[in-house]
């Protein structure tokens, strides 16, 4: 089974700054999807940004960018302009090209400090 | 469109009790998860369903774990009898299509705790 590893149990920023928290993932298929969900204390998963392995160009939404190193199965979330809303529990995602479920991993606590 | 619905919110059981939780599907949307997400891991799949088939229960703990999802829309995850390391949140979430781009739309999920 893929496995999905971040290494950051807990992160903090600056509000206005900007904060990467790391994904690293294991898997032997060339062909999958990664994802980077947020959950709010009211536990909801919300999708933030998602990322095509076969794509090289780094997706992007807003504030929110990824670093996809397919190499090196890598895959980090930069938050730019870091605001009080942002504070959540960030898990990174694997999903098979073939497959119908997520791999989450173990998540990532930011806070973001006023 | 309104999300997915989840309840309970909270339950709080003895262990051997059964319990059971409910999920109500955005409209239209086929598919149907349920995951299990125990405290300081990222969830994992129980349990899928297309439409009122299930298509993937490999990981559903068969002993003590059901789950129906009646014509198609609400679905019910039962655990029956609980043990204590079944205390965790309970995820439901729904997609229109299985196109593996895009994600789920998840429920607030309903918090277990077995004591």
């Amino acid at each position: 089974a893929q496995t999905v590893t971040q290494s950051q149990p807990e992160m903090s920023v600056q509000e206005a700054e900007t904060v990467t928290l790391s994904c690293t993932y294991d898997t032997s298929e060339s062909d999958y999807y990664l994802f980077w969900y947020k959950q709010p204390p009211s536990r909801q998963m919300i999708l933030v940004i998602r990322q095509e392995a076969y794509k090289q160009q780094n997706a992007t939404e807003n504030r929110f960018s990824v670093n996809f190193q397919k190499a090196a199965k890598s895959f980090s979330l930069k938050i730019s302009d870091s605001q009080l809303g942002d504070a959540a529990m960030y898990f990174c995602a694997y999903r098979s090209a073939a497959g119908n479920q997520f791999y989450f991993g173990t998540g990532t606590s930011l806070t973001v400090i006023p | 469109e309104a999300g997915v619905a989840q309840s309970p919110r909270y339950k709080i059981i003895e262990k051997r009790q059964s319990v059971a939780f409910w999920c109500n599907p955005i409209s239209g949307h086929a598919t149907l998860y349920w995951y299990q997400q125990i405290l300081g891991q990222g969830p994992k799949l129980l349990i899928q369903f297309q439409n009122n088939g299930v298509v993937d229960d490999s990981q559903l703990p068969k002993d003590r774990f059901s789950a129906e999802r009646l014509k198609g829309v609400d679905s019910t995850l039962k655990i029956q009898p609980a043990k204590l390391e079944d205390s965790a949140v309970y995820l439901c979430a729904s997609s229109k299509t299985v196109d593996p781009f895009y994600g789920y739309t998840f429920g607030s999920g309903t918090r277990l705790t077995v004591v």
